[in-house]
């Protein structure tokens, strides 16, 4: 059975302190990691897919790396917009169905 | 990019009564549309994966009496909750996927409330 584990379950950073979210997963046959993004009230926003260990994809101040366990979403010098919730899903074996984990709330203070 | 519709975004239903909601995917067939429910300050629990033409398939604990799901075309599915209750209130998220290839894109969610 696909697992994830996501830590810290809530992080607080001040404005432009950097800091990264884990993304740990046991998965039989990965054949993707997402990363996404919730604000309260609506629908996760597509932000990554990774698909092998030692891939990093970045987009304005994130950026998402993998390993063969576990995944960072590092957040460089964050602002108050991007407090919400990061959502982590992996996609393994021969089914469809993402995984998710708990995610982790990220609140940033200006 | 992807688009996947969602309505209501929020809706409030007496107890007994039942409700639909649509999930439309605009710009691309989905052959394969995801039903997910969302507690408070919780993760997505994966309720049902609807299949275009046919049953959809329930995870374990969902009762598809209670969660009717039908997928009538490559750009709609709807769920619909029958004979709801309080314990019913949630948050309902519905997703596709264009292709193999991209990733999975969610609607923007329905708030039900059961008075």
């Amino acid at each position: 059975e696909d697992q994830v584990t996501q830590s810290p379950e809530a992080l607080r950073l001040q404005e432009g302190e950097s800091s990264s979210l884990n993304c740990s997963y046991t998965v039989s046959g990965l054949r993707g990691l997402f990363w996404y993004r919730q604000d309260p009230g609506k629908g996760p926003e597509f932000l990554f897919t990774l698909y092998s260990a030692g891939e990093e994809k970045e987009k304005e101040r994130l950026k998402a790396t993998l390993t063969k366990k576990e995944s960072f979403l590092h957040i460089t010098a964050p602002k108050p917009e991007d407090s919400a919730t990061y959502l982590c899903a992996v996609l393994g074996g021969a089914g469809n169905m993402l995984t998710f984990g708990g995610g982790t709330r990220l609140m940033v203070k200006p | 990019g992807a688009v996947v519709s969602q309505h209501p975004s929020r809706v409030i239903c007496k107890s007994g009564t039942s409700v639909k909601i649509e999930c439309r995917s605009l710009d691309f067939q989905a052959t394969t549309m995801f039903w997910y429910r969302q507690f408070p300050k919780q993760s997505l629990m994966l309720m049902a994966t609807s299949n275009e033409g046919s049953k959809a398939t329930y995870e374990q604990g969902v009762e598809k009496d209670k969660f009717l799901i039908n997928h009538a075309s490559l750009t709609l599915s709807t769920l619909t909750v029958t004979s709801a209750h309080p314990e019913d209130s949630s948050f309902y998220i519905c997703s596709a996927r264009e292709g193999l290839n991209y990733g999975y894109t969610f609607g923007s969610g329905t708030r039900l409330t059961v008075v």
